[in-house]
């Protein structure tokens, strides 16, 4: 079965600072790869999603992330952070040859001082 | 992105008593809906694979006698927590798959469930 691993539990940066998230999958087959926010009080946002073509993949908010098939990564970045990308970040993989369900990794907790 | 609705936001109740949660799609129809449990600063545990018209598929470890997911229209699926214990508290949140098309869902507010 698919997992998806999340290697940073607590990020703290201050404004205006670079940032990269890491995620690696574990599937032997073709993936969709998904990164979500969730932002204080806020419902599950879809940040951007990968499914085929260039693997860089701009998403909102100034969110990018590159799928890297050799290494299984799909890490998150952005080049400068403001203090309302607060919130919470969860790596998502579904084995797009198997099934529909999307299964998440355990989540990035991101806190921007200002 | 699409819309979808859960109700209640936020229910607390007795334990021995049975709650029901509701998700509506309102975009879209949704031949499949998601659940999933998510514990304090933890993430997205799927639960259940709700299908229109048929019985839900359930993940390994979790009860289906327990959560009972009934997906009777194409806009709507509702987990019911039988006999609610203090250890079920917890936010669900459903997700909807489009019907056709790329595997792309959306997701709910999420409920809050919490069992005295």
């Amino acid at each position: 079965a698919q997992s998806v691993s999340q290697h940073n539990h607590h990020v703290i940066l201050s404004e205006a600072a670079s940032l990269e998230l890491g995620c690696n999958y574990s599937y032997g087959g073709t993936v969709n790869l998904f990164w979500y926010v969730q932002y204080p009080g806020q419902h599950l946002q879809l940040l951007l999603k990968y499914f085929s073509g260039d693997p860089l993949v701009k998403g909102i908010k100034g969110f990018e992330a590159e799928f890297i098939k050799s290494k299984f990564s799909f890490n998150l970045r952005k080049p400068s952070v403001q203090w309302s990308d607060t919130a919470e970040y969860f790596c998502a993989v579904n084995a797009r040859d198997r099934d529909d369900k999307i299964i998440f990794g355990k989540g990035t907790r991101l806190h921007i001082l200002p | 992105g699409a819309v979808v609705s859960q109700h209640p936001s936020w229910v607390i109740c007795k334990s021995g008593t049975s709650v029901k949660i509701e998700c509506r799609s309102l975009d879209f129809q949704a031949t499949t809906m998601f659940w999933y449990r998510q514990f304090p600063k933890q993430s997205l545990m799927l639960m259940a694979t709700s299908n229109e018209g048929s019985k839900a598929t359930y993940e390994q470890g979790v009860e289906k006698d327990k959560f009972l997911i009934n997906h009777a229209s194409l806009t709507l699926s509702t987990l019911t927590v039988t006999s609610a214990h203090p250890e079920d508290s917890s936010f669900y949140i459903c997700s909807v798959r489009r019907t056709s098309g790329i595997n792309e869902q959306f997701f709910g507010p999420g409920t809050r469930l919490t069992v005295l």
